[in-house]
């Protein structure tokens, strides 16, 4: 198993421009996340899904939008770069929530992201 | 809104020493909480979850839980130096979120 991947690893976008970063998974998870890690931070949720065809905002969603037409895929599309998204993107995914292990999050390697 | 707190480090710690990170949290009603380790430039991994009150121990690890006075603790024994890395700890809040500290950078001196 590949586990999570995420493309590209590294990115430079000029402000206003627009891209999806790309994250998949074969473990055969209902949920997935992505998140942005910013230098000396923790992680911060930008945006979750618990199945294909049901996606819910995090606690950072603005400036993001996100797809999950199969269990594999959960794409992250941002639109009209600002510096602000200037930051590192992890997309992690889980069989389930509660108390159990399945319950893990696995992370992809990231996506490095610099606004200009 | 719910909290997680760590103290940023770095914590350096002699090898084969016992490394103590910690992490208290607001929320009086967690119930899961979860020990992740981070390499500089790569993405968490994790070491450990707890959910009951007490110690939970797992080969050099061990993640302790005090609800009433809600904190978290992780101790490495035998400290390497492959043990230096950040350590994020998260608990869980509502709708599958996990809340993250920004961790604790641990530092083992060979």
């Amino acid at each position: 198993n590949a586990g999570v991947t995420q493309t590209p690893k590294f990115r430079i976008l000029k402000i206003g421009q627009s891209m999806t970063l790309q994250c998949a998974q074969d473990m055969n998870h209902n949920y997935m996340y992505w998140y942005r890690q910013d230098p000396g931070m923790g992680l911060k949720l930008i945006y979750y899904s618990v199945g294909a065809g049901i996606t819910d905002k995090g606690e950072v969603p603005n400036g993001y939008n996100v797809s999950r037409s199969t269990t594999e895929d959960f794409p992250l599309r941002l639109e009209l770069a600002a510096p602000s998204q200037t930051s590192v993107y992890f997309c992690a995914s889980s069989y389930s929530v509660g108390p159990e292990a399945r319950e893990t999050q696995y992370f992809g390697p990231g996506t490095r992201l610099l606004v200009l | 809104q719910k909290e997680v707190e760590q103290n940023s480090g770095p914590l350096s710690v002699p090898e084969g020493a016992i490394a103590s990170l910690n992490c208290t949290y607001s929320d009086r009603g967690s119930q899961s909480f979860f020990w992740y380790r981070q390499y500089s430039g790569k993405s968490p991994e994790l070491i450990m979850f707890i959910y009951s009150n007490g110690d939970k121990e797992d080969g050099r690890f061990t993640a302790q839980l005090n609800k009433a006075s809600q904190y978290v603790s992780l101790l490495i024994r035998d400290s390497q130096p492959s043990d230096s890395a950040t350590y994020l700890c998260a608990e869980r809040g509502s709708n599958y979120q996990l809340i993250w500290g920004a961790g604790t950078k641990l530092i083992i001196k060979p």
